[in-house]
Parts: structure tokens; sequence; C-alpha cells
């Protein structure tokens, strides 16, 4: 079995403050883990991925992940918000046995304000 | 390159009455997910197409929830009778054939945003 918490379902840092979206998973097989972003009327944008090659993932945006075994965490971070991160966020598990290729299970989200 | 697109937008409908869901996938993507999230809960996963069959439909709800892919492509996912916790927004993913070095990105759409009242 797979699931992931998310911890804080809303987030507020000021523009150039450093960005830290907390996700633990837990997982009985090794996991990929993903981040998606959601901005208004959109859908779901990947991030980044860690598909157990390096542990700390760089995805776009300025964004950034370490895969954590012993913590059993995937965190997600930015040294310098910029508004234009305001948007949810959601950090994926799925399994490595098959090649990822099956269903996300998802986190309750994060919603990323960032004030002036 | 198109990306997926989902149709309607928004669908409002009274309980008991039925809707269908369409989903457009990348073109040549032969994974096709569908996922809901109900408000404030998290996005979860319905049903898994490879091609036209269904590979893991362990996410769907209950009966009154039928899923089609015609021909690999499109696929639809049907409420009937649709009911008031079914509210909430339906996304489509799609993906490509899983590549050697695996953890495939899927591709999602917009979402529809169903209510039901």
């Amino acid at each position: 079995a797979q699931s992931v918490t998310q911890l804080g379902s809303h987030v507020s840092v000021s523009e150039g403050a450093l960005v830290l979206l907390r996700c633990n998973y837990s997982s009985s097989v090794p996991p990929y883990l993903f981040w998606y972003v959601q901005y208004p009327n959109q859908g779901l944008q990947l991030l980044l991925k860690y598909t157990s090659a390096a542990t700390l993932v760089k995805g776009i945006n300025g964004f950034e992940a370490e895969f954590k075994k012993s913590e059993t965490s995937f965190h997600l971070t930015k040294p310098s918000a910029h508004m234009s991160d305001a948007a949810e966020y959601f950090c994926a598990v799925s399994s490595a046995f098959s090649g990822g290729y099956n269903k996300l299970i998802f986190g309750a989200g994060t919603r990323l304000a960032v004030h002036p | 390159e198109a990306g997926v697109t989902q149709f309607p937008s928004h669908s409002v409908i009274e309980k008991g009455q039925t809707v269908t869901l369409r989903c457009d996938p990348i073109s040549g993507h032969d994974n096709l997910y569908w996922y809901r999230r109900v408000m404030g809960k998290e996005i979860k996963f319905l049903l898994h197409f490879v091609k036209e069959s269904k590979q893991d439909e362990s996410g769907m709800p209950n009966n009154r929830f039928l899923a089609e892919r015609t021909g690999g492509t499109y696929s639809t996912l049907k409420v009937q009778p649709a009911e008031l916790e079914d509210s909430g927004v339906y996304f489509c993913a799609s993906s490509q054939k899983p590549p050697k070095a695996g953890g495939g990105e899927q591709f999602f759409g917009p979402g529809t945003r169903l209510t039901v009242l």
C-alpha cells in the first residue's frame, strides 16, 4: 500500500523567501515520487520526479526536491519565491515495479501564497 | 503539439441525471488515466486504460460509473444516475509507453468540474 501526507494545506511566504513544501510518503515497494503544480484554471504540470537515480532532483522554475529514504520524505524547495509561484502543489507516489506507469497516489495538496 | 483536452470544462446537473465527460489524450499516448478530486480532498485515481483495454479500474467508486475508450483514442466517463457525492473535478491524464528508465510523466488535462444539485 502507498500513501502521501503533505504537511500544511496552506503555506504563505514573502516574495524572495525560501519555499519549503513538505511531503512524506509511505510505500511497501520502492517508490517513484513526483511533485505537480496546478495554476488556476489549468491542469496539473509536472515540476520534478524521483525515479531511483539521483536523490537530489532538480525541476522546472528553480524547484528541487531531495529523496530521503530514512525519513520517507520528498520535500520541495525553492531558494527564492516569486509571485508567479502562487499555485497549488501536489506530491504523488507510484510504484517503481511497473516503471511508474500505474496510478499516482496524491497528497491532499498545499496551496502556496506569495505576498510582496 | 496539443495537450490533453477535456470537455466540458463545467457541468451542472440534477441528481439522477446522466452526464458524460470526454477526454482526448495527447496523440500517440497509449496510457490514459482518470482521476477525481472531491472538494477539499486529495486527487484520487479512478482507472487506467492501455489503448482500449482497462488495465486497472480499482478506483471506480461503483457501477454508476462507466468508462470507455473507443479505438484506443479518446475516452468517455459516464455517470448514471448522478448523485450529490459525485460532485468534484474529474481529471484525465495520458502518458507514452514506458521508456527504459521508467517513471514516465503523466500529462494532465484541465479537468471537468461537475456539480450535482
